[in-house]
This record gives structure tokens, C-alpha cells and sequence, in this order.
């Protein structure tokens, strides 16, 4: 197993409410990057923080918002929660602040919205 | 934007057989093509990743292969068992911050 710890495993909401996700990089990685898995497909790129700073984004709306704190730990926040944001949420560190170094995937957390 | 596409969806060969899984992808500039094995419920894992500048790489009974002209990668695992058994997914980077993944293809391996 990586070192990726996510928090919570699981989550259920309501429409229209927020959720905060976290995640834990690896020992010594410095970039984190978060992805959206809906059922039966692959995951989708949410956005990467790299020392603490957003490092690119993907085709997610503005209430879709991150943090990434010094011990390059990240936070993902979702506002005004729609039904189709119900999904396992994956986060994986890295190095180097591309994708084209091993992604360390944690174990995900998955959010049902209702 | 890069485009990722994976067949087949469902695979299911006899174990001890081969299996293949074949992508492609739309951005000429994509230099990094991992692979990734997830198991029900658990996270993805890499299994093996290939470089634009190689064009073939191999790993035990695990072997990727990248066409760089026709824009296509393929997953060749041979000698399959029944731990192989997961959804494997193709992804494709152009270097910058994300990371492009296909769909997915479920393997099953049979007894």
C-alpha cells in the first residue's frame, strides 16, 4: 500500500449542501493531485497543487475548489453539491509537479449526494 | 483537449492465456502512457508506464508497446492468472499536470 491516506471513507450529503475532502501525500512528495471516479468509468482530473500553489485544472466548475497546506497535505472542497458530483474521489501525490512522474493513489473517498 | 480512448470495455480470456488491451490517444505532444490496475474497491496502482521516446517495455508477464505514429499504446499480459483479474486503464500525459485516462477494461480471467 502507498503512503495516501484519505479522509473520510465514506460520505453521504444532501443537494445544495458543502463537503471538504482531505488527503495526506506520501513522505516527500511535494504534489497532489485530485481526481473524480464516477461508477464504471476512469478517473477524471479534478486539479494539482504543487507546493502549495494550483498547478492546472481540468473540466470542473468553480465550486469545485482545493487547498494544499506546507506539509503538502490538500483539502477538496465542493460547494453547492449536485446529485451528479456523487463519486469516489481519489487523491494522489507525486513529485515534481507534472503528471509524468508515479502517482501515489490513496484509497479514495466516496461521496454519495442525495 | 487529449482524448483517450480504451477497448475493449470487457476482456475475458482462459487463464493462462493472453490478454491485450489497446489504446489510443488524440494529442500528438503526449510523452508518458501509464497504466493502472485497480481491484474492486481498493485504488489504482501502476503497473507499468512507457516513455515516447521507447518504444516497447516489459515487466514480467507484463509488456506495453507505443506507436507513436498511429497514436497507439497497447497492454500485453501473458500467462494470465487469476489475481490479474481487476479493470485496467490506459492514460496518457502530455507532461504538464494531468493526467488523461480511458474508460477502462474489465478483465476477467477464467478457470
Amino acid at each position: 500500500e502507498t503512503g495516501v491516506t484519505q479522509s473520510p471513507t465514506h460520505l453521504i450529503k444532501t443537494r445544495g449542501q458543502q463537503v471538504t475532502l482531505r488527503c495526506s501525500s506520501q513522505s516527500g512528495h511535494n504534489t497532489v493531485s485530485w481526481y473524480q471516479q464516477a461508477l464504471g468509468q476512469g478517473p477524471q482530473f479534478i486539479f494539482q497543487y504543487y507546493r502549495e500553489e494550483e498547478n492546472g485544472r481540468g473540466n470542473f466548475p468553480p465550486r469545485f475548489s482545493g487547498l494544499q497546506f506546507p506539509n503538502y497535505s490538500s483539502e477538496l472542497n465542493v460547494n453547492a453539491l449536485e446529485l451528479d458530483d456523487s463519486a469516489l474521489y481519489l487523491c494522489a501525490s507525486s513529485l515534481g509537479g507534472t503528471a509524468n512522474y508515479e502517482q501515489y493513489f490513496g484509497p479514495g473517498t466516496r461521496l454519495t449526494v442525495t | 483537449g487529449e482524448n483517450v480512448e480504451q477497448h475493449p470495455s470487457t476482456l475475458s480470456v482462459q487463464e493462462g492465456d493472453s490478454a491485450v488491451i489497446k489504446c489510443t490517444y488524440s494529442d500528438s505532444a503526449s510523452n508518458y502512457f501509464p497504466w493502472y490496475k485497480q481491484e474492486l474497491g481498493k485504488r489504482p496502482q501502476l503497473i507499468i508506464d512507457i516513455r515516447s521516446n521507447v518504444g516497447e517495455k516489459k515487466d514480467q508477464r507484463i509488456a506495453v508497446t507505443l506507436n507513436k505514429t498511429a497514436k497507439h499504446f497497447s497492454l500485453h499480459i501473458t500467462e494470465t492468472q487469476p489475481e490479474d483479474s481487476a479493470v485496467y486503464f490506459c492514460a496518457a500525459s502530455k507532461g504538464d499536470d494531468k493526467i488523461i485516462f480511458g474508460k477502462g477494461t474489465r478483465l476477467h480471467i477464467l478457470p
